[in-house]
């Protein structure tokens, strides 16, 4: 069975511009849950989509924004790109809401020069 | 929101030594994940346990929610052990995302 799938592995971008992630889930997986991992703040909770809409944010500006597809995939966009959105960004599938186990993808690298 | 702690922050052990890593929360969780990092970022689930104690080959984990810590325990490591592990508890009713400590950073040197 496929586990969580991301793209880009790596993307470069300039400060101002937009960078948009994509995120797989597991088959039969309907929860998706995106995370950042900055170089001295740790793993934080950035979005978590369940059945196609926004449930919870964590406490970023609103320039972090994304969605989700009818068929569970994710797509995370970063607009006005700054210096510190450099990070992993972690992409995380469960079945269903509640306090099921959560599955991790590889990650995308953002770098913003 | 939950606080999490782990400690110790950093452990160097040779190989074949075992270990403990342990977890606090302040608060009480409905669920708990153990994950360790890869040094490529990946994270790979070793353990969902809300409560009791599971073993899985060499290692094992044992919360107790009513006290509100989580032990990870390492046992014969090897130096493919080596990387960041991670404690990350639900955060709550209603809130469903992990909130992760800051890891235990484990070298396993031969």
């Amino acid at each position: 069975e496929a586990g969580v799938t991301q793209s880009p592995t790596h993307l470069i971008k300039t400060r101002g511009q937009q960078a948009t992630l994509r995120c797989s889930p597991i088959s039969g997986h309907t929860s998706v849950y995106w995370y950042q991992q900055a170089l001295g703040l740790g793993l934080q909770f950035l979005l978590w989509y369940d059945e196609g809409e926004e449930r919870n944010r964590g406490n970023f500006p609103p320039r972090f924004s994304g969605r989700q597809f009818p068929n569970y995939s994710s797509e995370l966009n970063v607009n006005a790109l700054e210096l510190e959105d450099s990070a992993l960004y972690l992409c995380a599938s469960s079945f269903g809401a509640r306090y099921n186990e959560q599955f991790f993808g590889p990650g995308t690298r953002l770098t913003v020069l | 929101g939950i606080q999490v702690e782990q400690s110790p922050p950093d452990l160097i052990l040779q190989e074949g030594a075992n270990s403990t890593l342990r977890c606090n929360f302040s608060d009480s969780v409905n669920n708990l994940q153990w994950f360790h990092q890869n040094p490529w970022g990946q994270l790979i689930n070793l353990f969902y346990i809300p409560s009791g104690t599971k073993q899985n080959g060499r290692l094992s984990a044992t919360t107790v929610a009513t006290e509100r810590y989580s032990l990870l325990y390492i046992s014969s490591s090897q130096t493919t052990d080596s990387g960041v592990y991670f404690c990350a508890p639900h955060s709550g009713a209603g809130s469903y995302q992990l909130t992760f400590g800051k890891g235990t950073k484990l070298s396993v040197i031969p």
